[in-house]
């Protein structure tokens, strides 16, 4: 199975501050890498699939980029409502289409 | 609007079993393949498996093979995971997700359920 390792785990920033999440495959998964945003009590909601696409509706400061093995979402200005856990998803052709351990993005 | 509705908390004792349903609405239910997701309390994400809508085909993640079972009524547009002998490590919120069916060669789960506790406890 391949294994997805976030980092960090967890970062502290302040509103407006550029936020950058890297997550790495431990085999090639060409662009096949989403990324979810989780909030306490909620479900998780798609925020990039394919790595950079950017998903219906979800604010434009969120981006991704990678490919093969190396991952990155970057939050360009961080509002108080993307205060949350961030986890990266596997999506290839064959699963299990296992996930990143998360992030947590805490205020400063 | 294009929804998941899960059915409620359960409280179960080790060895017991339960079965948690997923009604979706707002679009056609055999369109989109179906996967279930849990979160065990502190801990992350774990895909479960997913069940074609479709043929009703089942694919489950090794680990959960022989102790969970996927079904689907498509009369009602709803999805169910049972979840048999029940360990206290059971205890997690269960979703489930719809794959967006965005590539043939790939998944991104667009519509999730709001979730679904299940406590294992004696």
């Amino acid at each position: 199975d391949i294994q997805m390792t976030q980092s960090p785990s967890s970062l502290s920033a302040s509103v407006g501050d550029r936020v950058t999440i890297t997550c790495r495959a431990s085999q090639s998964i060409s662009s096949y890498l989403n990324w979810y945003q989780r909030k306490p009590g909620k479900a998780p909601k798609l925020l990039i699939y394919a790595a950079s696409s950017l998903q219906s509706g979800v604010p434009s400061r969120f981006s991704g980029s990678g490919s093969g093995t190396d991952f990155t979402l970057t939050i360009s200005s961080l509002q108080p409502e993307d205060f949350a856990t961030y986890y990266c998803q596997q999506s290839s052709i064959t699963p299990p289409w296992t996930f990143g351990q998360g992030t947590k993005v805490e205020i400063k | 609007q294009v929804q998941l509705v899960q059915s409620g908390s359960e409280l179960k004792k080790p060895g017991a079993s339960v079965k948690v349903s997923c009604k979706a609405s707002g679009y056609t239910f055999t369109s989109y393949a179906m996967n279930w997701v849990r979160q065990a309390p502190g801990q992350g994400l774990e895909w479960m498996g997913w069940i074609n809508t479709n043929t009703g085909n089942p694919t489950y993640a090794q680990g959960f093979t022989g102790r969970i079972v996927f079904s689907l009524d498509t009369s009602v547009s709803t999805a169910y995971l049972q979840i048999y002998s029940l360990k206290a490590e059971d205890t997690a919120v269960y979703y489930c997700a719809r794959d967006s069916e965005y590539s043939s060669s790939s998944v991104a789960f667009d519509i999730w359920g709001q979730g679904t506790m299940v406590t294992v406890s004696s």
